[in-house]
């Protein structure tokens, strides 16, 4: 099946500082992916959707300075958080949409095993 | 966006049968029916998908009615193994109308020894 990667798995930082999270499409391309957020014991919440070659579309209340998102090709994008701070600690989770054709299990989203990060 | 609404918990033995229904009375015409599991820590990982009637695969079948205004995901023989947050996500999946979907609350299903 589909296999996204996510990488660091988990990451510390002191606030103020940044942090990148990787999101990896490994055996197909993903012109769509998503970002997720999910606080402990709560539902995955929808930050932006990332289209490869096309600035990111950020869900209300989502700052798009504070949460760059890059997806410069169609197996890779990148999550930046900028100037963490404490209340940004979540774990984070990507998706990568795959479109008919390319896998037996077309037309669906597939996700990454997640970031968890936490700001000291 | 179609809303969905499933059970918010659910308790079965083991090597029971399991069926979790999803409500989503607004589905419109080109959504599809997905289902996710969710252990802690982990990300979604996809079980079962389909548009209409009855899908079945290697782990889990999918019924949905004529009306498509519910699903229900049948997990036949549940294992300890199963313990996890059941998500039911409706949207357009096809290729160049994919649009993003909204995550309910999920059913947590805790299998019993």
């Amino acid at each position: 099946g589909a296999v996204v990667s996510q990488h660091p798995s988990r990451v510390i930082c002191k606030s103020g500082t940044s942090v990148k999270i990787e999101c990896r499409s490994l055996d197909f391309q993903a012109t769509t992916m998503f970002w997720y957020r999910q606080f402990p014991k709560k539902s995955l919440m929808l930050m932006a959707t990332s289209n490869e070659g096309s600035k990111a579309t950020y869900e209300q209340g989502v700052e798009k300075d504070k949460f760059l998102i890059n997806h410069a090709s169609l197996t890779l994008s990148t999550l930046t958080v900028t100037s963490a701070h404490p209340e940004d600690s979540s774990f984070y989770i990507c998706s990568a949409y795959i479109s008919s054709g390319q896998l037996r299990e077309g037309n669906t989203q597939y996700f990454g095993p997640g970031t968890r990060l936490t700001v000291l | 966006l179609a809303k969905t609404t499933q059970p918010i918990s659910m308790d079965s033995y083991e090597g029971q049968e399991v069926n979790i229904t999803c409500s989503h009375n607004n589905i419109a015409t080109n959504d599809y029916i997905t289902w996710y599991q969710q252990f802690p820590s982990q990300g979604p990982r996809f079980i079962i998908q389909g548009y209409k009637t009855k899908v079945t695969n290697e782990v889990a079948s999918l019924f949905i009615p004529a009306d498509r205004k519910s699903s229900t995901l049948s997990l036949p023989r549940v294992s300890l193994s199963d313990t996890a947050v059941y998500y039911c996500l409706v949207g357009d999946i096809r290729a160049g109308g994919y649009q993003k979907v909204t995550f309910g609350t999920g059913t947590k299903l805790q299998v019993i020894p």
